[in-house]
C-alpha cells in the first residue's frame, strides 16, 4: 500500500530563515510526486509535479527535489505570505488516485 | 469555468438527513476525484471517475456514500443518513485525462457540518 509521511508536522520560522520540509514515501512504481499548498479554508493549490529521482523544480522561493525515497521542499528566504500547510502526495502503480501525507503547517513570522 | 466549482460552500444538516454535494470540473477534464478532509487531517480518497469507465469506489467509507457523474461532466456526492463523523470538508478535483502524473486541480471544497 502506498504511504506518505511528512515531517515536521509544524514549523515556525522567522522571515528570511531558510529551511526544508520532508516527504518520505513508499510506492509501487512511482508515476508522480505532487506538492500542494493549502491556505486555511481553501482547497489545495498545485505547486509541483516530480516524476523521477534527481529531478528538481523551482517556483519563486520554493524548490522541490526528489530521490527514490523522499522529496524535499526547500524554502529560501521565506516571507509571511508563504505561511500555509504544504501537502505532499504520490501517484503510483496502476492507480490514478493521489495518496496524501498529513501535511506540514508552516508559519513565517515577520 | 476557470476552475473546479463546488456547491454548496457550506452545509449544516441534522443527523440522519441526506445531503448532496455538487462538483463542476474544469471544462474538458475527463478525470474527476472526490476527497474528504477532516479537521486537521490529510486528504482521504473517496472515489474517482474517468470518462465512461466504471468508477473506482474503493475509498467510499460506507454504503451511505455514493457518487455519480452525469454526461461525463458534473458530479454529485450523496451522503445518506448523515452522522456526526461525516462532518468534514469534501474536496473535488479534476484533471485533463487519466495519464499518470497529470496535474490534478482542486476546488475550494464543501464544508459539511452534521449537528
Amino acid at each position: 500500500e502506498d504511504q506518505v509521511t511528512q515531517s515536521p508536522e509544524a514549523l515556525r520560522l522567522q522571515e528570511g530563515e531558510s529551511s526544508s520540509l520532508n516527504c518520505s514515501y513508499t510506492v509501487s512504481g512511482l508515476r508522480g510526486l505532487f506538492w500542494y499548498r493549502q491556505d486555511p479554508g481553501k482547497g489545495p493549490e498545485f505547486l509541483f509535479t516530480l516524476y523521477s529521482a534527481g529531478e528538481e523544480k523551482e517556483k519563486e522561493r520554493l524548490k522541490a527535489t526528489l530521490t527514490k525515497k523522499e522529496s524535499f521542499l526547500h524554502i529560501t528566504a521565506p516571507k509571511p505570505e508563504d505561511s500555509a500547510t504544504y501537502l505532499c502526495a504520490v501517484q503510483g502503480g496502476g492507480a490514478q488516485k493521489l495518496v496524501f501525507g498529513q501535511g506540514t503547517r508552516l508559519t513565517i513570522n515577520p | 469555468g476557470a476552475g473546479v466549482s463546488q456547491s454548496p460552500s457550506n452545509k449544516v444538516t441534522e443527523k440522519g438527513k441526506d445531503v448532496e454535494l455538487r462538483c463542476d470540473p474544469i471544462s474538458g477534464h475527463t478525470a474527476l476525484y472526490w476527497y474528504r478532509q477532516s479537521l486537521g487531517q490529510g486528504l482521504e480518497f473517496l472515489i474517482y471517475f474517468q470518462g465512461n469507465s466504471a468508477p473506482d469506489k474503493s475509498g467510499l467509507p460506507s454504503d451511505r456514500f455514493s457518487a455519480e457523474r452525469t454526461g461525463g461532466s458534473v458530479s454529485t456526492l450523496t451522503i445518506q443518513r448523515t452522522q456526526q463523523e461525516d462532518s468534514a470538508v469534501y474536496l473535488c478535483a479534476s484533471s485533463s485525462d487519466s495519464r499518470s502524473g497529470n496535474t490534478i486541480y482542486f476546488g475550494e471544497g464543501s464544508w459539511l457540518t452534521v449537528v
